[in-house]
């Protein structure tokens, strides 16, 4: 089991380009979430899914978007990057709680982007 | 909102003391409290949870005890070792929009040999 996987580790980017964040995980958990964390805010939700198809937005929504195709891969998309975005990214997943299942969250190892 | 305060933010004791950090949470309906420590340049990991029909659990040198009534609640390490320096991270679940975690702002803990 690799976990969850995040790519890249770090990222440097200019005023108003887009990328992506990857994160894939390989233990067949239906929710995935994204969270950003921030120098004495802990760790802010962006969007979260309970499963294929599915997503919502969390705390800190604006400026992101989301799709989940499969059940593996839970892309993060900025559209145009701002300064303020500058930040760790962590996407962690889980089985479902209201599945009944172990809800423990695991988190990836992160991403570091800076927008210049 | 719903919001999770910590405290303290920064926590320095000597190797074999004590560590208590203490986390209050707004959302009376919520039912699970993780924490987490993260080491520096990695992703936070689950160490002690809790479940709101439990008043305490313990794991070893940790425990986590909870006060549903006064929606607090803390984590204790005793005989701390210096591998216990990191930052860590108290949750609490919402029962809506998917059982998503508030994490409260963390506490870094630093153990001096």
């Amino acid at each position: 089991n690799a976990g969850v996987t995040q790519t890249p580790k770090f990222q440097v980017l200019k005023t108003g380009q887009s990328m992506t964040l990857q994160c894939a995980q390989d233990m067949n958990h239906e929710y995935m979430s994204w969270y950003r964390q921030d120098p004495g805010m802990g760790l802010r939700l962006i969007h979260y899914s309970v499963g294929a198809g599915i997503t919502d937005q969390g705390e800190v929504p604006n400026g992101y978007n989301v799709s989940r195709s499969t059940t593996e891969d839970f892309p993060l998309r900025l559209l145009s990057a701002a300064p303020s975005q500058t930040s760790v990214y962590f996407c962690a997943s889980s089985y479902s709680y209201l599945a009944g299942g172990s809800d423990t969250q695991y988190f990836g190892p992160g991403t570091r982007l800076t927008v210049l | 909102g719903e919001n999770v305060e910590q405290h303290p933010s920064t926590l320095s004791v000597q190797e074999g003391d004590s560590a208590v950090i203490k986390c209050t949470y707004s959302d009376s309906a919520s039912n699970y409290f993780p924490w987490y420590k993260q080491e520096l340049g990695k992703g936070p990991q689950l160490i002690i949870d809790i479940r709101s029909n439990v008043g305490e659990k313990k794991d070893q040198r940790i425990a986590v005890t909870l006060n549903k009534t006064a929606k607090h609640f803390s984590l204790h390490i005793t005989e701390t070792q210096p591998e216990d320096s990191a930052v860590y991270f108290c949750a609490a679940r919402l029962l809506d929009q998917g059982g998503k975690l508030i994490f409260g702002q963390g506490t870094e803990l630093s153990v001096k040999p």
